[in-house]
């Protein structure tokens, strides 16, 4: 099966200016989470999206957002970029979760390296 | 609040020698729990999840409800174990956001 693809590779923005990021799941998953990776940082939990809807948000400021399309594709944009939002993004899907399937392990995609100067 | 702790960041052992890595969680309630790893230059992916009570690559993770602990452990340290490894409860609810702990980097010398 394919694997969890998420575009750019890398993205080069200036201070100020606006991110999008992309994330297509793996077919079948309706589940997308977006995690933050910074250095020394580990994995801060972003947003997390099931059949369309926000299900949860980590402790991240409003000018991290996202949404997820009819296919279960998902976009995460970052408004009025920092310095500090220098990261690597991770997206990851997992088959529909609650009931029976809260046990489906995540599927993380490459990332998107964000570079904020 | 839910919390995740790997009480080490850096882990070097030597090939051959048993490794543990230590997991402790914060939950109300009995989260599933789940071990990730990350190869060099490569995706983040499931070693093993308590659920299945599977063996990956050696690897074996034990429960202790009492401690809320879920440390990970293999035997015999390889040289290809050397990663990055993060341990990530889960809620057993509806809608509730999985938090990976700070991760530990296990180096094996050969």
């Amino acid at each position: 099966e394919a694997g969890v693809t998420q575009s750019p590779t890398h993205l080069i923005k200036t201070r100020g200016q606006q991110a999008t990021l992309r994330c297509s799941p793996i077919s079948g998953h309706t589940s997308v989470y977006w995690y933050q990776q910074a250095l020394g940082l580990g994995l801060q939990f972003l947003l997390w999206y099931d059949e369309g809807e926000e299900r949860n948000r980590g402790n991240f400021p409003p000018r991290f957002s996202g949404r997820q399309f009819p296919n279960y594709s998902s976009e995460l944009n970052v408004n009025a970029l920092e310095l500090e939002d220098s990261a690597l993004y991770l997206c990851a899907s997992s088959k529909r979760q609650g009931g029976l399937s809260y046990n489906s392990p995540l599927h993380f995609g490459n990332g998107t390296r964000l570079t904020v100067t | 609040a839910q919390r995740v702790t790997q009480p080490e960041k850096l882990l070097s052992v030597f090939k051959g020698a048993p490794v543990e890595l230590k997991c402790n969680y914060s939950y109300s309630g009995s989260p599933e729990l789940f071990w990730y790893v990350q190869y060099s230059r490569q995706r983040l992916q499931l070693l093993l999840r308590h659920i299945s009570r599977e063996s990956i690559k050696g690897f074996t993770a034990d429960l202790n409800k009492g401690e809320t602990s879920f440390h990970l452990k293999k035997p015999f340290a390889q040289e290809e174990d050397s990663a990055m490894y993060y341990c990530a409860p889960k809620m057993k609810t509806s809608y509730d956001k999985v938090i990976f702990g700070p991760g530990t980097s296990l180096s094996v010398i050969p």
